[in-house]
């Protein structure tokens, strides 16, 4: 069963325009989120995170937004630039564990000029 | 280093073959995790190390796979009698501490024929 799931596998936005993506958990026990970003044939690259005492962090363009009733976070990036087109993946790592991060399924974000 | 370092990029062996990737963390980074990417978004996790030492084992087939983290060497991940079901790319990341963000190398793709 999944723990981190995001449900749109892509998002397609207009270069300028904000882009939401969005990852939901079912395990109210995960206590850090992040963000990574992936280019084909390379490996992710952190973006952002944030801790679960916070409801947003802002670094830049991105920010991301937490909503623990809703079990619900987000990404939010404005403006969206070409080269933001890749696969967005959510993360999240749980109280107590060892650090290993549990994935979503990615969500590969097309930025059109 | 600056960046966490993987090799070989690429690597195919003979089913029942063996295999090794390495893995050399960012410079004074004390955690090392693995994690195998199947089906193009999937991803697993399977050990991490904190320094020389396992710390979490929990996710690796252990009948066939083995890692190691030697003072003054790369880190290892070694599949012995690879299975078509092993082809996957594995991505080795490493962190300052064990709840936080980690960052990856460029990953080795494995392919069993």
């Amino acid at each position: 069963d999944q723990q981190v799931k995001q449900n749109s596998p892509s998002l397609s936005v207009q270069e300028g325009r904000i882009s939401i993506l969005n990852c939901d958990y079912t395990n109210s026990m995960f206590d850090y989120f992040l963000w990574y970003k992936k280019y084909p044939a390379e490996g992710p690259t952190f973006l952002i995170s944030i801790s679960s005492i916070k409801d947003k962090n802002e670094d830049g363009r991105f920010t991301v937004f937490l909503n623990k009733s809703a079990k619900h976070l987000s990404l939010h990036i404005v403006p969206s630039q070409p080269g933001d087109s890749a696969v967005y993946f959510c993360a999240a790592i749980g109280v107590g564990s060892q650090g290993n991060l549990i994935f979503g399924k990615g969500t590969k974000l097309s930025v059109k000029p | 280093g600056e960046e966490v370092a993987q090799t070989p990029k690429h690597l195919v062996r003979g089913e029942g073959q063996k295999a090794k990737l390495y893995c050399a963390p960012i410079k004074g980074h004390s955690y090392v995790f693995w994690y195998q990417q199947v089906l193009k978004n999937e991803f697993k996790f399977l050990i991490s190390f904190q320094n020389e030492n396992v710390f979490d084992e929990t996710g690796m087939p252990k009948e066939r796979f083995s890692a190691k983290c030697l003072p003054n060497s790369p880190c290892s991940l070694e599949i012995q009698a690879t299975k078509l079901e092993d082809s996957a790319v594995y991505f080795c990341a490493s962190s300052q501490s064990q709840l936080g963000e980690q960052y990856f190398g460029p990953g080795t793709r494995l392919t069993v024929t």
